[in-house]
């Protein structure tokens, strides 16, 4: 069965900080596929990022970054200079690769960044 | 664009009441999925879609039924609303296996039973 686990309940931050959320998963499957979901106060779910088994390079965009590492199967979310918008709740999800809408996703962690 | 739109947002119902979630996404997309979100504990998969005519379970279906009577359209369905069906409910869709992508969310459902 595949689990996803985010061992951080909730991380509190003051602004310009760096601060990593740690996502952990458990699949069977050699194929797979990982994302992480930003839900804001608002409460949509807006997608951040995707990423295959086979690809263990790590992602950059602005702030964000993403390490996945197969080894631990670990896929990490850092944010650097964390602002108050980044307050939100965070998701890691799993699929397997054959049927992509069957997400398995970790508890969520609530980041509170403080200005 | 409207995407996943689901209706309606907000919804108070009585023990023992029925009624149906709506799902319609505008994207041709193959699949669609249901979820609840409930405190601490994510989001779990109801039933599922991969295309019209095709459902199966996900991993909490109790209490749930759905259909697929058309790409567009995924109803969720509850039968006798219980107190332990107080959520938020979010339906997805995405492309078919061949474009394996993220799944895009509607708006979500906020049901409480009373």
């Amino acid at each position: 069965a595949q689990k996803v686990t985010q061992a951080q309940t909730e991380i509190s931050v003051v602004e310009k900080e760096d601060v990593t959320l740690d996502c952990v998963y458990e699949t069977r499957d050699t194929t797979y596929y990982l994302f992480w979901y930003k839900q804001p106060p608002s409460g949509e779910l807006v997608f951040l990022i995707r990423r295959n088994s086979f690809d263990e390079q790590n992602e950059i965009s602005g702030r964000y970054s993403w390490n996945f590492q197969k080894s631990t199967s670990s896929f990490n979310f850092t944010i650097t200079a964390s602002q108050v918008v980044d307050s939100a709740v965070y998701f890691c999800a799993l699929s397997e690769a054959r049927y992509g809408n069957k997400l398995v996703f970790g508890a969520g962690t609530i980041l509170r960044v403080k200005s | 664009n409207a995407g996943v739109t689901q209706t309606p947002k907000f919804q108070v119902l009585k023990t023992g009441q029925s009624m149906t979630l709506q799902c319609a996404q505008d994207m041709n997309h193959e699949y669609m999925s249901w979820y609840r979100q409930d405190p601490g504990m994510g989001l779990r998969l109801i039933h599922y879609s991969v295309g019209a005519g095709i459902t199966d379970q996900g991993e909490v279906p109790n209490g749930y039924n759905v259909s697929r009577s058309t790409t567009e359209d995924f109803p969720l369905r509850l039968l006798s609303a219980a107190p332990s069906q107080t959520s938020v409910y979010f339906c997805a869709s995405s492309p078919g296996t061949a474009m394996n992508t993220e799944a895009f969310f509607g708006q979500g459902t906020r049901l409480t039973v009373v």
